[in-house]
């Protein structure tokens, strides 16, 4: 089975901080993916990235920045923090020919 | 931007009973996917209808698309109690490498 894995599943930072959350995954997934989930917005994309080093922008980049140094490693970077970033964070990965998404368990972002 | 939009929102039905759901999308798509999600946790893929099929089942899951009206239905028959949860849409858009989800329906079902 797919397996994808997050750093935390709790975080609480304060505004200003820099905040890194982490997503690992085991089966050589070109593609990985972070959304954002809210209570009446559903899953909107931040960044993605189709190969190690590239990436892409989603719907809502502003504030976000990213990382994939390796394969199975995408990183979702806050530079700085706001309460505005107060959210669920979900990561996913896909295949080059598969169709579904794989998603990890998430992490709940509470910003003070 | 959000494509799918499922309706309704928030749904409440006995155990034994169907529960319908509702999807719709505004561009060319390569499929239609539903997936589930557990209150506080990742999603799990459902099912997945291609662009060029009408109907598929998979167990207690009924799917139908719709081209011509952009629309999808996800049909939960004899629903239990394990089966609360949200569910969401997600459309393959010709051209871009990332699902898109709506804001997905928050089924309720009661013991």
């Amino acid at each position: 089975d797919v397996k994808v894995t997050q750093s935390s599943r709790y975080l609480v930072k304060r505004t200003g901080e820099k905040v890194f959350l982490e997503c690992v995954q085991d089966m050589d997934h070109e593609n990985m993916f972070w959304y954002r989930q809210d209570p009446g917005l559903g899953l909107r994309l931040i960044y993605f990235s189709y190969d190690v080093k590239m990436k892409e922008k989603g719907d809502i980049p502003e504030g976000y920045s990213v990382s994939r140094e390796k394969k199975e490693r995408f990183s979702l970077i806050l530079e700085s923090a706001s309460t505005n970033q107060t959210s669920m964070y979900l990561c996913a990965s896909r295949g080059v020919a598969a169709d579904t998404q794989y998603f990890g368990p998430g992490t709940r972002l509470t910003v003070l | 931007s959000q494509q799918g939009e499922e309706d309704p929102q928030a749904l409440s039905i006995q155990e034994g009973e169907n529960a319908t759901m509702n999807c719709s999308y505004k561009t060319s798509i390569n499929n239609l996917q539903w997936y589930r999600q557990n209150s506080g946790r990742g999603l799990v893929h459902l099912i997945l209808i291609r662009s060029n099929e009408r109907e598929k089942h998979s167990g207690r899951l009924r799917v139908t698309l719709d081209t011509s009206k952009k629309s999808s239905s996800l049909l939960i028959t004899a629903s239990r109690a394990a089966d609360t949860a949200s569910y969401f849409c997600a459309t393959d858009e010709t051209g871009r490498r990332a699902l898109t989800f709506g804001s997905g329906t928050r089924l309720q079902v009661q013991p």
